[in-house]
């Protein structure tokens, strides 16, 4: 266990429509990156908040944002979904943004229809 | 793209016997990373060696690298049905702050 969550756990939704996927970090980690994951694929970088900052993109579309809050836990949302989108959606949390290992949760799978 | 690229693809192999796996990679790194995904899971992260380093261990987990070659192997000794899992790669660049880049994966199946 990493110490690092993730909800939900499975998600359904159709063409068009908006999603917002969470992640808490584990404790003393002050740095959260999102990947992307399609089906028998390495992850792929979306980006990465370092102290409620961005700090780094990954070749994404806009419709692809986030947050990250205070308390360093982080929102990833997708708007006007695609079916390519379909995934599983993995956040890590680290200390400081470089040369520290990545923690990752156990992943939102993503199903749009 | 995947910087990341492991060798083999696959890979089956016997209980007790070794399991080698092979990661090349094309730009400079500050560390390279190898982690374990069972089934569509998250991922479990085994090892972490800096650019400075050549070899590091942690229990049955050996890892090389070679960075004149751009290349890391992970060498799993006395393998058990339970590492049966998928095997990843992930590159921290130089020059792209702490973003990880995976290559595609090594699906090692440890037959009982």
């Amino acid at each position: 266990e990493t110490g690092v969550t993730q909800s939900p756990t499975h998600l359904i939704k159709t063409r068009g429509q908006q999603v917002t996927l969470r992640c808490s970090s584990q404790s003393g980690h002050n740095t959260v990156s999102w990947y992307q994951q399609a089906l028998g694929q390495g992850p792929q970088f979306i980006f990465q908040y370092y102290r409620e900052e961005e700090n780094g993109r990954g070749n994404f579309p806009p419709r692809f944002s986030g947050l990250q809050f205070p308390n360093y836990s982080s929102e990833l949302n997708v708007n006007a979904l695609e079916l390519d989108d379909s995934a599983l959606y993995l956040c890590a949390s680290s200390f400081d943004q470089r040369y520290n290992e990545q923690f990752f949760g156990p992943g939102t799978r993503l199903t749009v229809l | 793209s995947q910087q990341g690229e492991e060798d083999p693809q696959a890979l089956s192999i016997q209980e007790g016997e070794n399991a080698t796996m092979n990661c090349s990679y094309k730009t400079s790194i500050n560390n390279l990373q190898w982690y374990r995904q069972n089934s569509g899971r998250g991922l479990v992260h085994l090892i972490l060696i800096r650019s400075n380093e050549r070899e590091k261990h942690s229990g049955r987990l050996r890892v090389t690298l070679d960075t004149s070659k751009k290349s890391s192997s992970l060498l799993i000794t006395a393998s058990r049905a339970a590492d049966t899992a998928s095997y990843f790669c992930a590159t921290e660049r130089e020059t792209s702050g702490s973003r990880l880049t995976f290559g595609e994966g090594t699906q090692l199946t440890v037959n009982p």
